[in-house]
């Protein structure tokens, strides 16, 4: 089962532009991450925000989390074609298991020149 | 340090058969998970492994198994393989140990793309 949901599923946008990708989860967590994957590749592990932390930033990247509402976005600022990718959310295993994630469906983001 | 590194990249098998993917971890790393890539059904956890104990399994059919080596080193294998087993399987390694519940950022591999006819 799928706990974090992507939104909106596909996004396409200029270079330059901002990218903004809003994740929402269904129970309480203790942290939440996002990873990209380039064409059906390995997932690269972006950043990871954790339950008491309300924004955070690395480079072109910053992520909220809002857990009265549970969600969270991943900004990406001044866009580059190299960012086109798949972006995901994923948050702790509801079941307690250790060092598991449950991945939303995904945005993809198509960065044109 | 190198990455997770996942053999073979690419395997075609014929339904019923088996298989084993291979898996190496970052040096250092002892966690190892495993997890399977649908366009059906995402992205989906497969099991996970820390000193050659499997402490989290997903809900998938007991065909898929796997085992983890001394060396920290993994492998699953899947029995009687079914058209739906067609996937990509992507291993990642974490350097923590985890706590019940808690999750910590993992370092995947390029996956391995099994295609079964």
């Amino acid at each position: 089962s799928q706990q974090g949901e992507e939104d909106p599923q596909a996004l396409s946008i200029q270079e330059g532009e901002n990218a903004t990708m809003n994740c929402s989860y269904k129970t309480s967590i203790n942290n939440l991450q996002w990873y990209r994957q380039n064409s059906g590749r390995g997932l690269v592990h972006l950043i990871l925000i954790r339950s008491n932390e309300r924004e955070k930033h690395s480079g072109r990247l910053r992520v909220t989390l809002d857990t009265s509402k549970k969600s969270s976005s991943l900004l990406i600022t001044a866009s580059r074609a190299a960012d086109t990718a798949s972006y995901f959310c994923a948050t702790p295993g509801h079941s307690g298991g250790y060092n598991k994630l449950i991945f939303g469906a995904g945005t993809r983001l198509a960065v044109h020149p | 340090k190198a990455g997770v590194t996942q053999t073979p990249r690419y395997l075609i098998k014929t339904r019923g058969q088996q298989v084993t993917l291979s898996c190496s971890p970052i040096s250092g790393h002892r966690s190892v998970s495993w997890y399977q890539q649908t366009p059906g059904q995402g992205l989906q956890f497969l099991f996970e492994y820390f000193s050659e104990t499997q402490r989290n399994k997903g809900n998938f059919p007991g065909r898929f198994s796997g085992r983890q080596f001394s060396n920290s080193r993994s492998e699953m294998n899947v029995s009687t393989l079914e058209l739906g087993d067609s996937a990509l399987y992507l291993c990642a390694s974490s350097p923590h140990s985890g706590e019940r519940g808690l999750s910590y950022e993992q370092y995947f591999g390029p996956g391995t793309r099994l295609t079964v006819t």
